[in-house]
């Protein structure tokens, strides 16, 4: 399973472009990117996943480089409710696989 | 709703008390995972079940946690002797297992909104 990291938190305001980026320097060939969004007293929810290049769904985006080494998700004009904890992690699209989750990114989004 | 449910939402035991919880995952979904979170922290897998058969624990699932999915739909966690350590958000997922490399094979885990575990 690839170690992420992540900044412990993130300041924006509304209708800003929001990016947090991800580092996954031993990411390995069959591992994609996961990002899951989780708010106060909720369980995660999936917010996109992505192998390489870019991935864009109605939520937001991501960008993987072509080394694979890191990945950034955008979210497009944030509000207030996309206040929440954000994870991003590593592992095999395929099969069982438990999902390891880090601290992840708060992201404050305010007015 | 279509989603995974969990019941109860927030459960309050006094120390050495048992406490059961239950999660029905989506309908259609043959795994089906438990996890814990404390405050600050993200959550920590715990067991995982595909169909009935439980395939893996984690070692934070001491002797006092059971789980089981009888018929391979809902499935329950107990613990045993309640410890205030064991003070936690339980968290409940399931996904679609499939083939290596087909459509359904994306471990994309939805989770439930949790049950809030206080032992006091």
């Amino acid at each position: 399973l690839a170690k992420t990291t992540q900044p412990i938190s993130m300041d924006s305001y509304e209708g800003q472009e929001v990016n947090i980026t991800c580092s996954h320097n031993n990411i390995a060939t069959n591992d994609y990117i996961t990002w899951y969004q989780q708010f106060p007293s909720q369980g995660p929810r999936f917010i996109i996943q992505g192998y390489k290049t870019k991935v864009t769904n109605e939520v937001a985006s991501l960008f993987i480089p072509a080394d694979r080494k890191s990945s950034t998700l955008s979210l497009p004009r944030v509000s207030l409710s996309d206040t929440a904890v954000y994870y991003c992690l590593g592992g095999m699209n395929t099969g069982f696989q438990k999902l390891v989750f880090g601290t992840g990114t708060r992201l404050l989004v305010s007015p | 709703d279509t989603g995974v449910s969990q019941d109860p939402r927030h459960k309050i035991t006094k120390r050495g008390q048992n406490v059961t919880f239950r999660c029905d995952p989506i309908s259609e979904h043959n795994r089906l995972y438990w996890y814990r979170q404390t405050l600050g922290q993200g959550p920590e897998f715990l067991t995982y079940f595909q169909n009935e058969a439980q395939l893996e624990k984690s070692r934070l699932l001491s002797d006092r946690f059971s789980a089981e999915r009888p018929k391979g739909s809902f499935s329950t966690l107990e613990i045993q002797r309640t410890e205030q350590g064991d003070s936690a958000m339980y968290l409940c997922a399931s996904s679609l297992g499939g083939l290596a490399g087909g459509p359904d094979a994306k471990n994309i885990q939805y989770f439930g909104a949790g049950t809030r575990l206080s032992v006091l």
